[in-house]
């Protein structure tokens, strides 16, 4: 079974800070990536897709994406309070595998 | 506007009485899968499906069964639900290894 792992937080950081979350995956075969933003109670949301190597830019959002070392980072500048989330990473598989495996999400805490 | 809807969003039944939540998109996916998200425990797929008629098992499906008939509808079907499936579920759409787009989900409470 592949693996998505992604420390479980809380991660804090003071308001106008970059936010740093990290996963890593357990295979080289992997082609995407996907990160998730879940409020308490709510469905998840896409936010960023990253398919090659390097860094992905979305507006305060950077995905970077390292295959080398199996680590994929979200980056959220100048992160506010309505930040606070819980933020899944997500990977697509090949090798048969008809779904994406997801991490359990890392707590993001913004404070003022 | 392209969603992907569910209903009920709540639910509180009793043990034994079978019950559909319902799941429906409009951005003509192919693939459509559910989710159920237990604290500690994450996203789990419950069953899935790549297109009409076709659908397979996902990592939890016990209790649980589906019909494709239709592109856009993708139903979940508890026939005895039992206190273990207490949970909130997610219907979802999109690409098998690419991008998804979840419902708002449905919070079930069995008694």
């Amino acid at each position: 079974q592949k693996e998505v792992e992604q420390n479980s937080g809380p991660l804090s950081v003071p308001e106008g800070a970059i936010a740093s979350l990290n996963c890593t995956y357990s295979d080289r075969g992997s082609q995407s990536f996907f990160w998730y933003r879940q409020y308490s109670g709510k469905s998840p949301e896409l936010i960023m897709s990253i398919y090659s190597n390097g860094d992905k830019e979305d507006g305060r959002f950077t995905a970077q994406l390292n295959k080398a070392s199996q680590y994929v980072s979200l980056l959220i500048r100048d992160s506010q309070p309505s930040d606070s989330a819980t933020y899944l990473c997500a990977g697509g598989f090949s090798g048969g595998y008809n779904k994406l495996i997801f991490g359990a999400g890392t707590r993001l805490a913004v404070h003022p | 506007e392209a969603q992907v809807t569910q209903n009920p969003r709540y639910l509180i039944t009793v043990t034994g009485k079978k019950l559909t939540v319902t799941c429906s998109q409009n951005m003509n996916h192919e693939y459509m899968s559910w989710y159920r998200q237990d604290p500690g425990l994450g996203l789990r797929q419950i069953y899935y499906s790549m297109n009409v008629e076709v659908t397979d098992k996902g990592d939890v499906p016990e209790g649980y069964k589906v019909s494709r008939k239709e592109k856009r509808n993708f139903p979940l079907i508890l026939e005895s639900p039992s206190p273990n499936q207490t949970s909130l579920y997610f219907c979802a759409s999109g690409i098998p290894r690419g991008e998804q787009y979840f419902g708002p989900g449905t919070r079930l409470t069995v008694t």
